[in-house]
Parts: structure tokens; sequence; C-alpha cells
């Protein structure tokens, strides 16, 4: 056990609709991360958090959108869902900003939109 | 733009004896980060190894070791002793130690099966 929790385990929509995406970091960490791992695409760094602020920003859709609030937890929302949009989401953890230092991972929320 | 390949979809393994993962990278730059992470089925992400591209001595973690050769940009891992618990999905990744540049690139994966 990482010590990172995300919710839901899975989720399954439609197209068009929109979903948040939940992500609880390590006690004491302030980065979070944000990953999408799909079979068309494989693994993919989206967005990354340190301490309410976007630090740095990977392969995110302007349909997507994160954010990390005072309490350090952060949400993935998506919206306009394609069937490509269907993947498994990662969130990490760490304990400062600095990519290289270890990211934890949580367990992933599985999408699956039909 | 930078690439990252991973040349074997797929490998096995007699359990107890070592085997080499692969991974090239292409990019212009001359630091950066390289990662090698582990996926077993539960499907959560394990940092396995990480080597800093201006550091000549070659990462190792216990069984894990790395075989860095910048100038022909080359990242492969070594695993020693392989155990059951190795049998993993394993990922190369590569990001730039610029912090203005954000992009993290992953290969497509090498997994690897563990023979009893």
């Amino acid at each position: 056990d990482s010590g990172v929790t995300q919710t839901p385990k899975h989720l399954i929509t439609a197209t068009g609709q929109r979903v948040t995406l939940r992500c609880s970091p390590r006690s004491g960490d302030l980065s979070v991360y944000w990953y999408q791992q799909s079979l068309d695409q494989g693994l993919q760094f989206l967005i990354q958090y340190y301490n309410g602020e976007e630090r740095a920003k990977g392969n995110i859709l302007e349909r997507f959108s994160a954010q990390q609030f005072p309490d350090l937890h952060s949400e993935l929302n998506l919206s306009s869902l394609e069937l490509g949009d269907s993947a498994l989401y990662f969130c990490a953890s760490s304990a400062d900003g600095q990519f290289y230092n270890e990211q934890f991972f949580g367990p992933g929320t599985r999408l699956t939109v039909l | 733009a930078q690439t990252v390949t991973q040349s074997q979809p797929e490998m096995s393994v007699q359990e107890a004896e070592t085997v080499t993962l692969s991974c090239t990278y292409d990019t212009s730059e001359s630091d950066y980060y390289l990662f090698w992470y582990k996926q077993p089925p539960s499907r959560q992400m394990i940092l396995v190894i990480r080597q800093e591209a201006y550091k000549q001595q070659n990462a190792t973690e216990n069984r894990f070791s790395v075989n860095f050769q910048k100038a022909a940009k080359s990242f492969s891992l070594k695993i020693s002793d392989s155990q059951l618990g190795d049998a993993a999905m394993y990922f190369c990744a590569y990001r730039s130690a610029k912090t203005s540049y954000d992009k993290v690139i992953f290969g497509p994966g090498t997994s690897l099966s563990v023979i009893p």
C-alpha cells in the first residue's frame, strides 16, 4: 500500500458525460501527478500540481482539467467523454515538486466510456 | 522530439537467473533523468530505479542495476537472481531536467515472465 488513495476504483459512463476522479496523496506529500494508461496511447503524464499550483503540464487534453485543493487532495475532471478516454488513470504523490524524486502511485481508477 | 523505445515486448527468465531489459531513447538534451518502473498484475506502478544523466556511475538498487550508456542513448535494466515477484510489466521513462520542459516520455513496456 503506497498511502495514495484514489476513488472510485471503477467508473462506467457514457460518451458525452463528465466525471471527476479523486486522489488523496500520502500524508505530508505536497505534489500530485496524474497519468493516463490506455491501450492506444500507452502510459502518459497528464499534469502535476505542487501545493495547490500547477507545476507541469503534459499531454492533457483541453477537455480535461485538474486542481489541487488546500487540503492537498486533487481532482481530475474529464468532460465530453469519448470512447478513447477509456483508460486507467493513476495519481501519484511525492514529498516535493521535484520530478526526479520518488513518486508513490495510487491503485488507479479504471474508466470505461460506453 | 524525445522518444523512448523498448524493443522487447515480452521476455522470460528462469527463476534465480539474470535478465536484461533494453531501453533506448532519443534526445538532443544533455541533462535529463531516466527511470525504470514496474507494473505488476495489481496494476500499481512502482519505481524500480532512476539515473541522472550527468552521473557516470550506474545506479544500483539491490538486485536491480542499470547499464547507462549516454553516448549510445541506452539505458538497460538488469535483474539479478530473478524472483517470481519480479514478473511484471516494466516501463522505461525519460524526463528532461529543464524545469521549463515538462514532458515525460514512457516506453511501450516489456512484459517479463519468471519461470519457476
